[in-house]
């Protein structure tokens, strides 16, 4: 069965540190990767998608991903994060053959502090 | 924008009880999905539904039920509420129709808690 695996759990940085946040899957066919984010007390919401086309996506708010088909990977970036990145962040991978079900990762907790 | 709402954000019953969760969408997206967010596992989607009437088990539908009636409403059931139920239920839904790898759009969640 497909799986995917956020490596890190839960990630503590300062303001204006770089980000990377690890993302893998399992499943070699044809996928449309998603990061969606959560803040304290919000809905889940898309931060930013690849479906086909330039690998690197750029999203909301200054994140960007890009996608490694030979690694399987879609890591998440951004520059320099400010407190307000503070949240949950979620890779999800929608393959061809899953009948449009998305499969999550288990979240990663970013915790930026001021 | 589209827009997700679930009934409530917080829901407190007790074991045995029949509960109703409910979910709707305002912009006419054919597909609708139920999942649970637990600590450390992600979301796992329980039921979807990519037609009025139609419902698909998804990784983990074992004590619920689901009901879709109209194209716009798509309801949670459990039969016979247990502990291990409490948890963060979330609503989304995308265009598309079965198979679709549209994006997904979600509501802000019911916190459910099983005494």
């Amino acid at each position: 069965a497909q799986s995917v695996s956020q490596h890190n759990h839960h990630v503590i940085l300062s303001e204006a540190a770089s980000l990377e946040l690890g993302c893998n899957y399992s499943y070699g066919g044809t996928v449309n990767l998603f990061w969606y984010v959560q803040y304290p007390g919000q809905h889940l919401q898309l931060l930013l998608k690849y479906f086909s086309g330039d690998p690197l996506v750029k999203g909301i708010k200054g994140f960007e991903a890009e996608f490694i088909k030979s690694k399987f990977s879609f890591n998440l970036r951004k520059p320099s994060v400010q407190w307000s990145d503070t949240a949950e962040y979620f890779c999800a991978v929608n393959a061809d053959n899953q009948g449009g079900k998305l499969i999550f990762g288990q979240g990663t907790e970013l915790s930026v502090k001021p | 924008d589209v827009k997700v709402t679930q009934s409530s954000r917080y829901l407190v019953k007790r074991t045995g009880e029949k509960v109703f969760l409910e979910c709707v969408q305002d912009m006419d997206h054919e597909n609708m999905f139920w999942y649970r967010q637990d600590p450390g596992l992600g979301l796992r989607l329980i039921y979807f539904s990519y037609d009025v009437k139609m419902k698909e088990k998804g990784d983990i539908p074992e004590g619920y039920s689901v009901s879709r009636e109209k194209k716009e409403r798509f309801s949670l059931i459990l039969e016979s509420a247990s502990t291990n139920q409490t948890s963060m239920y979330l609503c989304a839904s995308s265009w598309g129709g079965a198979g679709s790898q549209e994006t997904q759009y979600f509501g802000p969640g019911t916190r459910l808690l099983v005494l």
